[in-house]
């Protein structure tokens, strides 16, 4: 099974803040990466898929980076509404497998 | 606009049995993969099954492989998961997903969860 290492597990940062999760996958997964978004007590939103591709809907200030096993998301400048979870998950290979998540809190 | 409604959840017994549904509408049920994802309480995402577009190839995580069967009606635009042989470790909140028109996908929508808990 593909292991998704996702780092850190959790994060403070101001409002404004450029925050950054890494994601390493324990092969490479042909960028077939998404990154989604859950609040407490809701279902996850997809917020980029093939590594780096916007959602319909996504505000800009969210982007995703990285080829083969290495990839990234960023929030550009940190919003009080961006306060949640988030996961990454690759859809390469059976069993398709997610990151453990990073909980990100406003400083 | 996509909606995905899943039901069936509820308390269950360790080695009983569970039929979850996932009513789907807003776009052509025929055409996508869907998949099953459940989250333990306080846990992360856990990819369980996903079904191909025609529902001939299905997939598992090894921790559900021979328990659980996916399985979707076409008519109905209804995916299904069959659980038996629940354990403690199955109790979770399960989402429908619904993919791209191969298996190999993101999840473009997800449904609200249905909550199973098995339990003595």
């Amino acid at each position: 099974d593909i292991q998704m290492t996702q780092s850190p597990s959790s994060l403070s940062a101001s409002v404004g803040d450029r925050v950054t999760i890494t994601c390493q996958a324990s092969q490479g997964i042909n960028n077939y990466l998404s990154w989604y978004q859950q609040k407490p007590g809701k279902a996850p939103k997809l917020l980029i898929y093939d590594a780096s591709n916007l959602e319909t809907g996504v505000p800009s200030r969210f982007s995703g980076s990285g080829s083969g096993t290495d990839f990234t998301f960023t929030i550009s400048s940190l919003q009080p509404e961006d306060i949640a979870t988030y996961y990454c998950h690759q859809y390469d290979i059976v069993p398709y497998t997610f990151g453990q998540g990073t909980k990100l809190e406003i400083k | 606009e996509v909606q995905l409604l899943e039901s069936g959840g509820g308390l269950v017994q360790p080695g009983g049995s569970l039929r979850l549904s996932c009513a789907a509408s807003g776009f052509t049920f025929s055409s996508y993969a869907m998949s099953w994802v459940r989250q333990a309480p306080g846990k992360g995402l856990e990819w369980v099954s996903a079904i191909s577009a025609s529902g001939a190839s299905t997939y598992y995580a090894d921790s559900v492989k021979g328990r659980f069967t996916i399985s979707r009606d076409t008519s109905k635009n209804t995916l299904f998961l069959q659980m038996i042989s629940l354990r403690a470790e199955d109790t979770a909140v399960y989402y429908c997903a619904k993919g791209g028109q191969y298996s190999s996908s993101w999840y473009y929508a997800w449904g609200q969860g249905t909550l199973v808990t098995v339990s003595s």
